[in-house]
């Protein structure tokens, strides 16, 4: 079975522009989720979708960070502008029903 | 709200010594707990899971018992190698309907030969 796809691997951008992370989840997981993991910490959650419906976005900073998971499959999730301090790794993981999370490789984002 | 709590690190071990990693939960109703670990470079890996209190997850060796009375899961090896060098973090999932994955703040594990 495939895995979470994330794309891309690495970017490194200028603060205040703008950056898309895309995610293709294992086919026919229901929750999709979007993590930050900034150096040293671990993953914090920033959006969780059900389908295409979403379930927790309460950590997403929402004047910057948008994520839309377009028919329950797919999600991108962007910012802009970007910031110094949201240099992270952006993890996506999904879920069938639960208990188990299946997480892709990550995208690490450098703002300079 | 739910949390979890690890034990700080790094923790520095010779091979073959004894592994725990301490992980305490705080959360409401029964979740799933899990042991995830990220090598260098890599993403994250289920390491292994416990779904209901008294269960033991196991795999590479490594075990960790579900223990609802003093709400911890603490990660155990008898015999670390170097290979195991990594970051170890411990997570819940909340078995509502909100399925919410949340993470403790890791424990890296640094094992010299």
């Amino acid at each position: 079975e495939a895995g979470v796809a994330q794309s891309p691997r690495y970017k490194i951008i200028e603060k205040r522009q703008s950056v898309a992370f895309w995610c293709n989840p294992i086919s026919g997981h229901a929750t999709l989720y979007w993590y930050q993991q900034i150096l040293g910490q671990g993953p914090k959650l920033l959006i969780q979708f059900q389908n295409n419906g979403v379930v927790d976005d309460s950590q997403l900073p929402k004047d910057r960070f948008s994520a839309e998971r377009l028919k329950g499959v797919d999600s991108t999730l962007k910012i802009q502008p970007a910031k110094l301090e949201d240099s992270a790794v952006y993890l996506c993981a999904s879920s069938l029903d639960a208990p188990e999370a299946f997480f892709g490789q990550g995208t690490r984002l450098t703002v300079v | 709200g739910d949390s979890v709590t690890q034990m700080e690190g790094p923790v520095t071990l010779s091979e073959e010594a004894f592994l725990t990693i301490n992980c305490t939960y705080t959360a409401t109703g029964y979740p799933s707990l899990f042991w995830y670990v990220q090598y260098p470079g890599e993403g994250l890996q289920l390491l292994l899971k416990a779904t209901k209190a008294d269960d033991k997850g196991s795999n590479k060796g490594f075990e960790a018992t579900y223990r609802k009375e003093t709400t911890s899961f603490h990660l155990e090896k008898g015999s670390v190698q170097v290979s195991d060098s990594a970051v170890y973090f411990c997570a819940l999932i909340r078995m509502d309907s909100s399925y919410k994955l949340i993470f403790g703040s890791g424990t890296r594990l640094l094992v010299r030969p």
